[in-house]
């Protein structure tokens, strides 16, 4: 099972981007968002499509419907630049895929 | 928030062996599912492995299967990755990956910072 990303993003500031993530049937599987800025670990942003972690801010939200799963960032911040990777488990394979990445610029 | 502490990064040659651990500094790691995942230097995050919380079940990603091996030590505190066979393309930040309690395979709700493995001649 692949999923798949745009390389590269921009958004300016106070903007709403939403970042997609594909795949086949994708709606029917969990999917998990990290955040990871440079130099960093990641960071679990959107678990089960749509729940956010505590901490989290409530301008991150997630959805997940046919072939695209999203990720919505309200009213971006400067903060907000980093990279983003979709995650879900195929149980087809028993293995764990990410997405490769989207590189976000807060213009 | 768990703290998750990785260590036995490197520089190795190609074909010999390392071994990864991670330990928790806040709380034991039982019953939790534990996950090892790679980034080599500016590419995007792969998943390596994963040992289930009771530490019978290991899953790994196709081009590690046969050279590494996950595990669980005895007393539970830690999570070892064994590399063997090392390659140029092992090269990466390896980091630990907690699963969220009561999943078997994601979403993984800590990470650790990471450690780094250099395979090169």
């Amino acid at each position: 099972y692949e999923v798949t990303q745009p390389p590269t993003m921009s958004v300016a500031p106070g903007q709403t981007t939403r970042i997609p993530c594909g795949g086949d049937n994708i709606e029917v599987k969990s999917v998990n968002w990290y955040q990871q800025r440079p130099g960093q670990a990641p960071i679990l942003i959107i678990s089960n499509d749509s729940d956010r972690p505590s901490g989290v801010p409530d301008r991150f939200s997630g959805s997940n419907s046919g072939n695209t799963a999203t990720l919505t960032i309200s009213r971006v911040e400067a903060g907000d630049e980093a990279d983003y990777f979709c995650q879900l488990w195929d149980p087809g394979s028993d293995h764990v895929i990410f997405g490769g990445g989207t590189k976000l610029t807060v213009l | 928030q768990v703290q998750l502490v990785e260590s036995g990064g490197g520089v190795v040659q190609p074909g010999r062996s390392l071994r990864l651990s991670c330990a928790a500094s806040t709380v034991t790691l039982t019953s939790f599912a534990l996950s090892w995942v790679r980034q080599a230097p500016g590419r995007g995050l792969e998943w390596v492995a994963t040992v289930s919380g009771d530490g019978k079940n290991k899953y790994y990603t196709d081009s590690v299967k046969g050279r590494f091996t996950v595990s669980r030590d005895n007393s539970d505190t830690t999570v070892n990755l064994q590399m063997n066979g090392l390659r140029p393309e092992d090269t990466a930040v390896y980091y630990c990956a907690k699963v969220k309690a009561g999943r078997r395979f994601t979403p993984f709700d800590s990470w650790g910072q990471g450690t780094l493995v250099s395979v090169s001649s």
